[in-house]
């Protein structure tokens, strides 16, 4: 199985910071990435799609970035609602994996 | 509106059985490949097992391979996950999740989920 490495874990961070995560692969997925977002309680919500496409309606302080092994996602001006954790996972093949998850919590 | 519903979660004991079920609404179900995933609490989120659109092609993850079994009816609209010799490492929220395209022949990110449903195993 692809082994996915999300860092940092935590991020501590503030209202307007920007934001990045990385994701590493184990091996390269070319651009079969996708990032998402989950909040407590919730079910996750898919933000960015093949490394770099933005999924309708999700707001453009969004990006991702990458190929390869490795990835990140960008939040261009952290807001109140963006504290959750986010999570990257590989679709290159079907045995489906994803990162351990980063933390964004409030500084 | 495009939604997924879960049901039939709860508390067995190890060893136990259980029948999860996922109705879709709002999309042409039988166009869509779908697929359970998990999440243990406090952690991450495990991808358990995939079917395609006609139900001809199905995938297990290795931790579930020969105790689960995934199905669908299309014409009911529904996803099922029979859950058999459970294990309390199988204690999750387990969400169904769409598969953003129609019949790409590959995998893909998942577009739609559903609200989960949360399967206890424990004496």
């Amino acid at each position: 199985d692809i082994q996915m490495t999300q860092s940092p874990s935590t991020l501590s961070a503030s209202v307007g910071d920007r934001v990045t995560i990385t994701c590493r692969a184990s091996q390269s997925i070319s651009s079969w990435l996708a990032w998402y977002q989950q909040k407590p309680g919730k079910a996750p919500k898919l933000l960015i799609y093949k490394a770099s496409s933005l999924e309708s309606g999700v707001p453009s302080r969004f990006s991702g970035s990458g190929s390869g092994t490795e990835f990140t996602l960008t939040i261009s001006s952290l807001q109140p609602d963006d504290f959750a954790t986010y999570y990257c996972q590989q679709y290159n093949s079907y045995s489906l994996t994803f990162g351990g998850g980063t933390k964004v919590e409030i500084k | 509106e495009v939604q997924l519903v879960e049901s039939g979660g709860g508390l067995v004991q190890p060893g136990g059985s259980l029948r999860l079920s996922c109705a879709a609404s709002g999309f042409t179900f039988s166009s869509y490949e779908m697929n359970w995933v998990r999440q243990a609490p406090g952690k991450g989120l495990e991808w358990v097992s995939y079917i395609s659109s006609s139900g001809s092609t199905i995938y297990y993850a290795d931790s579930v391979k020969g105790r689960f079994t995934i199905s669908r009816d299309n014409a009911k609209n529904s996803l099922y996950l029979q859950m058999n010799s459970l294990r309390a490492e199988d204690t999750a929220v387990y969400y169904c999740a769409r598969f953003a395209s129609r019949g790409s022949a590959r995998p893909d990110a998942f577009d739609i989920w559903g609200q989960g449903t949360m399967v206890t195993v424990s004496s």
